[in-house]
């Protein structure tokens, strides 16, 4: 089945800094999502994205499908921006999502 | 904006016991899944589910687990007979349409003592 690999798996940062995290899958994915997940446990929908750029605020992402990646990109961190982001591929014929194993950013004041 | 909802958000139960965790999807989607994510670990695929029909499922999704759409709202997970290792965040999600965004629930806390 398909592999989702993200880097880095740790990120600290100071409040301000604006920060890349990556996600790789071995296979060419129909559905890859981005997620943050709060300190309560909730998973949050950040971006819908197989392929293409998209931004939200501070928040963007790339995809680039045809290498099999895709990039989150936080300008401006704020503490509220911590948690673990995890991303997630869907196979075609697969009817279900793959994750990563996630990237714990910590933003301090 | 609608969204997933899930009850109850924690739910503590003896081993051995079983329970039933439930989800409201999104009301004009037709996919639904439940993963699930032991502390401190990634987020597993369990099952899909659609057209009344479980459509893929996971080596954890074992006898031990199934899933109902009793109604036309509801979309359930039952665990028979729980064991230690159960002991998880247990999500739900639904979607319009094969490879279209999924979008979660907040999570049922399960602890297995």
């Amino acid at each position: 089945g398909i592999q989702v690999e993200q880097s880095p798996p740790d990120l600290i940062l100071q409040e301000g800094a604006n920060s890349t995290l990556r996600c790789n899958f071995s296979d060419s994915v129909n559905n890859l999502q981005w997620f943050h997940q709060n300190p309560w446990g909730q998973l949050i929908n950040l971006f819908y994205i197989p392929s293409g750029t998209k931004q939200n605020g501070r928040l963007s992402a790339t995809t680039v499908a045809t290498e099999r990646y895709s990039l989150l990109y936080i300008s401006s961190s704020q503490t509220t921006d911590s948690g673990v982001y995890f991303c997630a591929g869907e196979l075609q014929g697969a009817q279900k999502l793959v994750f990563g194993q996630g990237t714990r950013l910590t933003i301090n004041p | 904006e609608p969204e997933v909802t899930q009850t109850p958000s924690h739910q503590v139960t003896q081993m051995g016991q079983e329970v039933i965790l439930r989800c409201v999807p999104i009301s004009n989607h037709l996919y639904f899944y439940w993963y699930r994510q032991i502390l401190g670990q990634k987020v597993e695929f369990l099952v899909s589910f659609y057209n009344n029909e479980i459509s893929e499922k996971s080596e954890i999704f074992d006898d031990q687990f199934s899933v109902e759409r009793p109604d036309g709202s509801n979309f359930t997970l039952k665990i028979r007979s729980t064991k230690l290792e159960d002991s998880a965040m247990y999500f739900c999600a639904s979607t319009a349409g094969g490879y279209n965004e999924q979008f979660f629930g907040p999570g049922t806390r399960l602890t297995v003592l």
